[in-house]
């Protein structure tokens, strides 16, 4: 596709429930991010992944939060049990080459809005 | 701990004012600084300056960076309502490929 897809666009769970997010990243990028922005805030990092394998997860706040892309290409994020401060926009980025070139940059796809009742 | 500050959190102005968006800095091994503008979906990449001094322009944006001092700002001529938007500024050191942000200024321009 010409961009970062993520769907759904916007889901709504309620607390304890697991929910599924999806990143479909520019074809051929081999690198892919996940950020979680809370409202009024910038985004925080929570993992990246070179090809399928998932190189930092540092950023993760709890075992409740997995990520995967096992092909290479798409990647999911998944919360277990959600709870309500897991309230946010969930942003994938994504970029050409691993590591990112000195003057490469990331393109971010339009973010799932989770709301966590 | 990396941190980005961003100054105003937000502004509010008439059509055809100048701003000037304020981002500094506080992260070990420092790479790039980058600026992303975000309208209620995917943040778009504006500049990224490595280099101290040299400013970076497009259109009416234009930036530039201050490695001493460590600071950057995002200035915007001759604003129109199309411009309203929250500004990011994010940093990348030269270990790894993340992005850490600042909260953002959110800029709006009344007609």
């Amino acid at each position: 596709g010409a961009g970062v897809s993520q769907s759904p666009r916007y889901k709504v769970a309620k607390r304890g429930q697991d929910v599924a997010l999806r990143c479909d990243p520019i074809s051929g990028h081999v690198s892919l991010f996940w950020y979680q922005q809370a409202l009024g805030q910038g985004p925080e990092f929570l993992t990246y992944f070179q090809n399928e394998a998932q190189l930092d997860k540092s950023g993760l706040p709890s075992d409740r939060f997995f990520a995967e892309r096992p092909e290479g290409s798409v990647s999911t994020l998944k919360i277990q049990r959600t709870q309500q401060e897991d309230s946010a926009v969930y942003l994938c980025a994504s970029s050409f080459r691993a590591p990112l070139g000195v003057q490469e940059t990331q393109y971010f796809g339009p973010g799932t809005r989770l709301l966590v009742l | 701990e990396d941190k980005v500050v961003q100054s105003p959190l937000s502004l509010v102005v008439h059509e055809g004012d100048t701003v000037t968006l304020n981002c500094s800095y506080e992260v070990t091994n420092f790479r790039s600084l980058l600026w992303y503008k975000q309208e209620k979906k995917a943040p778009t990449f504006l500049f990224m300056l490595t280099s101290s001094g040299i400013e970076k322009k497009s259109g009416r944006l234009s930036s530039i960076l201050d490695k001493k001092e460590l600071f950057s700002i995002l200035n915007i001529t001759a604003t129109q309502t199309g411009d309203s938007a929250v500004y990011l500024c994010a940093v990348r050191k030269t270990s790894g490929s993340r992005l850490t942000f600042g909260e953002g200024t959110q800029l709006t321009v009344n007609p």
